[in-house]
């Protein structure tokens, strides 16, 4: 089976923007969870969707906001970009909810100048 | 919610010794601990996982400890290489709860 996948792999943008980032799946995962990763910070939980439904939503502003279409893709978008926003945003799939394994994809590194 | 520390942030060991990070958590309600390698540049990757109901689990050089009363759990790699050298997160989550990372270690084994 293919991994997760994400795109874009590298973004740059300035200020005041805004970000699409995109995440596919494992073929067959219905879950999708979202991190920010940041040098110092780990992994800090944003969002994860199930079946198109936000499951659980971690502590991050209006701004950071996300989706997850009919095949299980997902995306997240970030308004109003800060330079605090640089960052590796990961996404993992996993074949359902709960407490099992989560596979992760490349990551997409953010830079906002 | 729930919280997790993790120690070390940095360890260092020579090649063939061995390496412990150790990691707590504050929900008691707390089942799943899975223990996560990332190479520099890469994804991270499940290594080992625990669940509540087991105390010790072990796959090769690698074991984790789990101690609910205490709530910390550890992990163990002996004989360590040099390809060993990562940054290991640990995690904890429960039921429909979000997975909760440490901080990370830093290990460095040295040939």
């Amino acid at each position: 089976k293919a991994g997760v996948t994400q795109t874009p792999r590298y973004l740059i943008k300035t200020r005041g923007q805004q970000v699409t980032l995109s995440c596919s799946p494992i073929s067959g995962h219905r879950s999708v969870s979202w991190y920010q990763q940041t040098p110092g910070q780990g992994l800090q939980f944003l969002f994860e969707y199930f079946s198109e439904t936000q499951r659980n939503k971690g502590n991050f502003p209006g701004r950071f906001s996300g989706r997850q279409f009919s095949n299980s893709r997902s995306e997240m978008n970030v308004s109003t970009l800060e330079l605090g926003d640089s960052a590796l945003y990961l996404c993992a799939s996993s074949l359902a909810t709960g407490a099992r394994e989560q596979f992760f994809g490349p990551g997409t590194r953010l830079t906002v100048l | 919610g729930e919280n997790v520390e993790q120690h070390p942030s940095t360890l260092s060991v020579q090649e063939g010794d061995s390496a412990v990070i150790k990691c707590t958590y504050s929900d008691s309600a707390s089942n799943y601990f899975p223990w996560y390698k990332q190479e520099l540049g890469k994804r991270p990757q499940l290594i080992i996982d625990i669940r509540s109901n087991v105390g010790e689990k072990k796959d090769q050089r690698i074991a984790v400890t789990l101690n609910k009363t205490a709530k910390h759990f550890s992990l163990h790699i002996t004989e360590t290489q040099p390809e060993d050298s990562a940054v290991y997160f640990c995690a904890a989550n429960s039921g429909n709860t979000p997975l909760v990372f440490g901080k990370g270690t830093r290990l460095s084994v040295i040939a």
